[in-house]
């Protein structure tokens, strides 16, 4: 069974509009959860982690236990937001589960 | 600092054939760790290492083989490849240093390999 689930493949959106990039995730105990972005022909990184509770390039993520959910928010997409964006659980041995990823696409 | 890198970038294989690839790492980091990554699969975990002379396998290990001899570096061997081992390999690396927190894993720039 998929312990992180990213249900979309692929998100379009236009320059401004609202974007959430959705992350399910299956875990017993207290979830740490993560985000990885990589850009075009740039490496993967880490965009922010759950335990920070940062914003990062405007971009939020609010763990919700009840829903088992790390859904990725930003009010206002830009053009460089796009790329595509995993969702990650750090498991028991202190590995990362990474999900499918989701491509985000912004267009002008 | 160079950060992770990866040797070669590209590769085409035979099957059959063999190849190591390597990945070093000038951080002084504990863990290490070897992904591939397919479209619509995301990336996979292959193996992994938490320290000099050890190895763990992780979610897709079979075909692949890895040593830690020394702290920086991390080896990814295929044995005999095979079309089904066609993709992108990352390497990663992450300080062990307790900072009340699991640490970022830092990625290289990726191995594209094609078995035809």
């Amino acid at each position: 069974a998929q312990r992180v689930t990213q249900p979309e493949k692929l998100l379009s959106v236009f320059k401004g509009a609202p974007v959430e990039l959705k992350c399910n995730y299956s875990y017993s105990g207290s979830p740490e959860l993560f985000w990885y972005v990589q850009y075009s022909r740039q490496r993967l990184q880490l965009l922010l982690r759950h335990i920070s509770r940062e914003s990062i390039k405007g971009f939020t993520a609010d763990l919700n236990k009840g829903e088992t959910s790390f859904h990725l928010k930003k009010p206002f997409a830009q053009e460089e937001d796009s790329a595509m964006y995993y969702c990650a659980l750090k498991e028991s041995d202190s590995t990362l589960t990474f999900g499918k990823g989701t491509m985000l696409l912004v267009s002008p | 600092n160079a950060g992770v890198t990866q040797t070669p970038k590209f590769r085409v294989l035979k099957t059959g054939q063999s190849m190591t690839l390597l990945c070093a790492q000038d951080m002084n980091h504990e863990y290490m760790y070897w992904y591939r990554q397919d479209p619509g699969m995301g990336l996979r975990l292959i193996h992994y290492s938490v320290g000099e002379g050890t190895t763990a396998k992780g979610e897709v290990p079979d075909g692949y083989n890895v040593s830690r001899l020394k702290k920086q570096n991390f080896l990814l061997g295929l044995e005999s490849a095979a079309p089904s081992q066609t993709s992108v390999y990352f390497c990663a690396s992450r300080s062990y240093l307790d900072r009340g927190a699991y640490n970022e894993q830092f990625f290289g720039p990726g191995t594209r390999l094609t078995v035809l």
